[in-house]
């Protein structure tokens, strides 16, 4: 069962462009949401995070979209630019101590000159 | 060490061998995770410590994984008698406490043949 449900597999964006990449999720025990870079040969790396008692959250050029009541939250890259080619994933934990990460099975971002 | 730190990052064994990964969390962090990514999906929980003390390792595949942290710092996980199934990047992650952000390793890229 994939709790968290990730699209587009792949997306190419022109320079300049908006990026936009949508998750879902099932479990409503989740209640942190982050969104991970990943350049090959690199571990993931946090980008931006989310909790449900907010609707919006920008940093600089990245911003996470919630929709609590559909279960749906998506990352934006604003002006994207080659060096943001890379995979993308959210992810989901739970409250409490419930630590794990649940990933989403990833978007290859590709931003062409 | 300024982050997390992995070895080997490539390990090819032939099927029936035993392996060994290190992980070398960041300094200080308590909560250590070992994940498992796929090629083209996203990392999945294997296990999870609390200093030394493994308090979840319902992510484990099967009884051939073995994880431990004896000291509550460094950490090996172990995987006996490699199955091809088991060819992924194998992802450490450290954090300052069970639900702080997650500093990922570059990983280590097991090939079983």
């Amino acid at each position: 069962q994939q709790q968290v449900k990730q699209s587009p597999q792949s997306l190419i964006v022109q320079k300049g462009g908006i990026s936009i990449i949508n998750c879902a999720y099932e479990n409503t025990a989740f209640d942190y949401f982050p969104w991970y870079q990943q350049f090959p040969g690199k571990g993931p790396a946090l980008l931006i995070a989310i909790r449900p008692d907010v609707s919006e959250k920008k940093e600089g050029r990245f911003t996470i979209s919630f929709n609590k009541s559909a279960k749906q939250f998506s990352l934006h890259i604003m002006d994207s630019q080659p060096g943001d080619s890379a995979t993308y994933f959210c992810a989901a934990r739970g409250r409490g101590s419930n630590y794990k990460l649940t990933f989403g099975k990833g978007t290859l971002l590709t931003v062409n000159p | 060490g300024a982050g997390v730190s992995q070895s080997p990052r490539y390990k090819v064994a032939k099927r029936g061998q035993d392996v060994a990964l290190r992980c070398d969390p960041i300094s200080g962090h308590v909560s250590l995770f070992w994940y498992q990514q796929a090629l083209g999906q996203g990392p999945e929980f294997l296990t999870y410590f609390q200093n030394e003390a493994q308090l979840d390792k319902s992510g484990l595949p099967s009884d051939r994984f073995f994880a431990e942290r004896p000291e509550g710092s460094v950490s090996t996980l172990k995987i006996q008698r490699t199955q091809q199934e088991d060819s992924a990047v194998y992802l450490c992650a450290s954090s300052s406490g069970p639900n702080n952000e997650q500093f990922f390793g570059p990983g280590t890229r097991l090939t079983v043949l």
